[in-house]
């Protein structure tokens, strides 16, 4: 396995542009979370897919924000409209596993860094 | 709303100093508690699981364990390999999602 990957690193926009990120899991994981961290604090969780299907969004996941997984293997996770306040480290994270140890061990990726001017 | 405290902020040991690391939770339900390192610039890195009180885990030179209210994170004999932000996180009863507590940033020095 090479790992969870995204894609850009980093990706620094102008308010009000719209930024796609893409996350590619381990081969075979079912699940797949996006989540968000900002400097100092822990991931918020944002998303997750089981497969293609989209389970639970959190509450921080306002209108602006949308996120796919058309095939069940990659996913994106969109923003439009950017705000400064969406400034934060973007994670992606898998696991192969469902139930309890499905949500407990996930495996990152290096995360997307987003800049809004 | 599910809860995690995590202390110190910050903790600077000599190497082969043991200490602990700290995490209050306030959950509905506790389905199960999780430890994470983050270094520097990657996304966190699973660690340990443990599902109900008394349980323990080991893994070289950590040591995780989990009472009612909280759990610990010992490290014994430190190296400075193990300077990293130590990440906990609760599942609780309602939905399928992680509560990330803020971390402790551990440094290890020589």
């Amino acid at each position: 396995d090479t790992g969870v990957s995204q894609d850009p690193r980093h990706k620094i926009t102008k308010r009000g542009q719209n930024v796609t990120f893409r996350c590619d899991p381990i081969s075979e994981h079912n699940r797949l979370y996006w989540y968000r961290q900002t400097l100092g604090q822990g991931p918020e969780f944002l998303t997750y897919f089981q497969n293609e299907a989209q389970l639970e969004k959190s509450r921080l996941l306002s209108d602006r924000f949308s996120a796919e997984r058309p095939k069940g293997s990659f996913s994106t996770l969109e923003i439009q409209r950017t705000e400064q306040g969406d400034s934060a480290m973007y994670l992606c994270a898998s696991s192969p596993y469902t139930g309890l140890a499905g949500v407990g061990t996930q495996y990152f990726g290096p995360g997307t860094r987003l800049t809004v001017l | 709303e599910d809860q995690v405290t995590q202390s110190p902020e910050a903790l600077r040991l000599q190497e082969g100093e043991s200490s602990s690391l700290n995490c209050s939770y306030t959950v509905s339900g506790l389905r199960g508690l999780f430890w994470y390192r983050q270094d520097p610039g990657k996304g966190p890195e699973f660690l340990f699981t443990l599902y109900s009180a008394g349980e323990e885990k080991e893994k070289e030179r950590l040591k995780a364990t989990l009472t009612k209210k909280e759990s610990f994170l010992h490290i014994t004999a430190p190296k400075p390999e193990d300077s990293a932000t130590y990440l906990c996180a609760v599942l609780g009863g309602g939905g399928n999602k992680l509560t990330f507590g803020t971390g402790t940033q551990l440094k290890v020095e020589l």
